[in-house]
């Protein structure tokens, strides 16, 4: 079964909305973990590391005011997509290193900003 | 400058026979190699990994071999089935495995026909 989960698996947002996304480990306790977006037929591309109880790490050319993330617990981070664009609309995966040296994804995300 | 690369964006094999998927890499500090399949709009799902201490791991029908020398790694599905296509992706970390972060290749589209 999953051990990483992740919801909603699809929304649908207005233009100017915020959405937030949660990621939750299933059955460990996951200190970091991990955003990534995919736009069609491209590669997963890491946002930010998120790190439980302190501020998440964002890769170059990630708005941190845009994609807010909070990791308040050991099994949640949750990312926030604040004043959403059409051009925001992809798919949003989280992930965390679980037991057997593994990182497990979560089912992913599909947001639409129309 | 791709860290991880996977030259072919696409992979058609009968079935029975074996798949090989290529993958190189150019940064030498990375220790951890994983391979993950990936369906359209579904998160990744974990298939295999390997320490840099070793240049093989097998698991069942998948294998996948490390040249560090060469800084190349290829996993081998045999043999291959029609279920086995799917979008994989080659992924690498600095850290042996502990809470580094995943740099993925761009994926290479595998096809097995009946």
């Amino acid at each position: 079964g999953a051990v990483v989960s992740q919801h909603p698996s699809r929304v649908i947002c207005k233009s100017g909305t915020s959405v937030k996304i949660e990621c939750r480990s299933l059955d460990f306790q996951a200190t970091t973990m991990f955003w990534y977006r995919q736009f069609p037929k491209q590669s997963l591309m890491l946002m930010a590391t998120s790190n439980e109880g302190s501020k998440a790490t964002y890769e170059q050319g990630v708005e941190k005011d845009k994609f807010l993330i909070n990791h308040a617990s050991l099994t949640l981070s949750t990312l926030t997509v604040t004043s959403a664009h059409p051009e925001d609309s992809s798919f949003y995966i989280c992930s965390a290193w679980a037991r057997g040296n593994t990182i497990y994804f979560g089912e992913g995300s599909w947001l639409t900003v129309v | 400058d791709q860290q991880v690369k996977q030259n072919s964006p696409s992979l058609s094999v009968q079935e029975g026979r074996i798949s090989i998927l290529n993958c190189d890499y150019t940064n030498s500090m990375f220790d951890y190699f994983l391979w993950y399949k990936k369906y359209p709009a579904e998160g990744p799902t974990f298939l295999i990994s390997i320490s840099s201490i070793k240049d093989k791991n097998e698991d069942g029908r998948f294998t996948v071999f490390l040249n560090k020398s060469a800084k190349h790694l290829s996993l081998h599905i045999v043999p291959s089935q029609p279920g086995d296509s799917a979008v994989y992706f080659c992924a690498a970390s600095v850290g042996g495995g502990s809470q580094g972060n995943l740099i993925f290749g761009k994926g290479t589209k595998l096809s097995v026909k009946p």
